[in-house]
């Protein structure tokens, strides 16, 4: 059983403000790690894919690091704005045929 | 690109009926993934295909489940006979897997409610 955790399981921020969430994950057989939005009533939609250990990457206000080595993925938020508001889930891809397996997310609130 | 469509969108049966819902990857996608949306699992992964070949079925709970790929275009999960427990919310999703850096795609999820 592959454990993809995820911390904290919700988050109360003002408009405005910064947030980051971690996502922790065991480093054998890793082959990806993902992030994904996922709105109320909605799908998930895809932020990220990284694979190297030390990859960044960025989509305009939102950014995550990688660290292979000790199993962990951080996502920023910078300036967090209401339209934000979702829950952010991480997924390991792993195996030959990359098996993606999500963790419980992260649920964000911005209050305005 | 239409997307990952999935049919139906709600499904509302009785304890004991046969449920069937379908799955339609996006075109050139060669991995297909189901997942289960519960409240205390999140999204669960029941099983995944690559080129058409059930990879692993080792989320599929019970003997009740099965899913089938006859085609690149086409997927189905079946459950037989339906139980109330199995109420949730189902979610294919594609992939084109030619590299490690290859997102999951979503289709909208069918609503399963077994009374």
């Amino acid at each position: 059983i592959l454990n993809v955790e995820q911390s904290p399981q919700s988050l109360h921020v003002q408009e405005g403000d910064s947030t980051n969430f971690t996502c922790s994950f065991p480093s054998s057989n890793f082959y990806a790690l993902h992030w994904y939005r996922w709105e109320t009533a909605k799908s998930p939609e895809a932020l990220f894919v990284m694979t190297l250990n030390g990859d960044e990457k960025k989509k305009g206000r939102i950014s995550a690091t990688l660290n292979t080595k000790e199993g962990y993925s951080y996502l920023y938020i910078k300036g967090s704005q209401p339209e934000d508001s979702a829950t952010y889930l991480c997924a390991l891809g792993s195996g030959g045929y990359q098996k993606v397996t999500f963790g419980t997310g992260t649920k964000l609130q911005v209050i305005p | 690109d239409a997307g990952v469509i999935q049919s139906p969108r709600h499904e509302v049966t009785e304890m004991g009926q046969e449920v069937t819902l379908r799955c339609k990857p996006i075109s050139g996608h060669n991995s297909l993934f189901w997942y289960r949306q519960t409240m205390m699992r999140g999204l669960e992964l029941l099983i995944y295909f690559n080129n058409n070949v059930p990879i692993d079925d080792s989320g599929m709970p019970e003997d009740r489940f099965s899913a089938k790929m006859p085609n690149a275009s086409f997927s189905t999960l079946k459950i037989q006979p339906s139980e109330p427990r199995d109420s949730a919310v189902y979610f294919c999703a594609s992939s084109l897997i030619d590299s490690y850096n290859s997102p999951l795609h979503f289709g909208n999820g069918t609503r399963l409610t077994v009374t």
